[in-house]
């Protein structure tokens, strides 16, 4: 089955500079590639997804990459603000009605 | 996407009892799923709740501990069965929005004590 390692499990950036985070799949079928946000005391939030017919998508400070050849994506965020801390998880799916398979998660600070 | 109300948001139980958790859905919906995340942990996806029949379950999770309904396309519970501290986590459900989309309720906080 599928497998995603995410990295790393702790993030701290300054205010305004750029945050990224990876993640490797095991699954060369697997063709969706979200990633959400989640706060505390609160559910997972989808944030941004991916798809294997495309190699990046943007959605104004945050983009999502995917490479896969060497089966990784990851999550960059720009001009990071304080709002921004929070824990990332990314995930991957092969296809269809199979359950999304979730990393670890990134806790992300964004230091004022 | 579709709003998720899930109650109760968190619960403070007493070992060897029972929690049954609700997931209201404001649309119909084909897929519902109920996951886990134990304290600083990932999502651990214990069930499919399928509509009108039995649930299926993944490795390590059974019906006779996680037993859920799914009575029709907008509503499923779950129950956590003779709890012990180890079952402390949130519990979450959610729900397909298409196109492989997944959506999430705010979550149950569960504490056994």
């Amino acid at each position: 089955g599928e497998n995603v390692e995410q990295h790393p499990s702790t993030l701290s950036v300054q205010e305004g500079d750029s945050a990224v985070i990876k993640c490797t799949y095991s699954d060369s079928a697997s063709n969706y590639f979200p990633w959400y946000k989640q706060e505390l005391g609160k559910g997972p939030q989808l944030i941004i997804d991916i798809r294997s017919n495309v190699g990046e998508k943007k959605d104004q400070r945050i983009a999502v990459t995917l490479n896969k050849t060497a089966k990784h994506f990851s999550l960059h965020i720009t001009e990071t603000q304080p709002e921004d801390s929070a824990v990332y998880f990314c995930a991957a799916s092969p296809s269809g009605n199979t359950p999304l398979v979730f990393g670890k998660g990134t806790r992300l600070s964004v230091i004022a | 996407s579709a709003v998720i109300s899930q109650k109760p948001s968190r619960d403070i139980c007493q070992r060897g009892t029972s929690l049954t958790i609700q997931c209201q859905v404001d649309s119909q919906v084909t897929m519902m799923f109920w996951y886990r995340q134990q304290p600083g942990q990932s999502l651990t996806l214990i069930a499919t709740a399928n509509q009108g029949s039995e649930a299926t379950y993944e490795s390590g999770f059974v019906i006779d501990k996680f037993p859920i309904s799914r009575p029709n396309l907008t509503f499923s519970t779950l129950t956590v069965s003779n709890m012990s501290p180890e079952d402390s986590s949130i519990y979450l459900c959610s729900v397909g929005g298409g196109n492989e989309k997944l959506f999430f309720g705010s979550g149950t906080q569960l504490s056994v004590l």
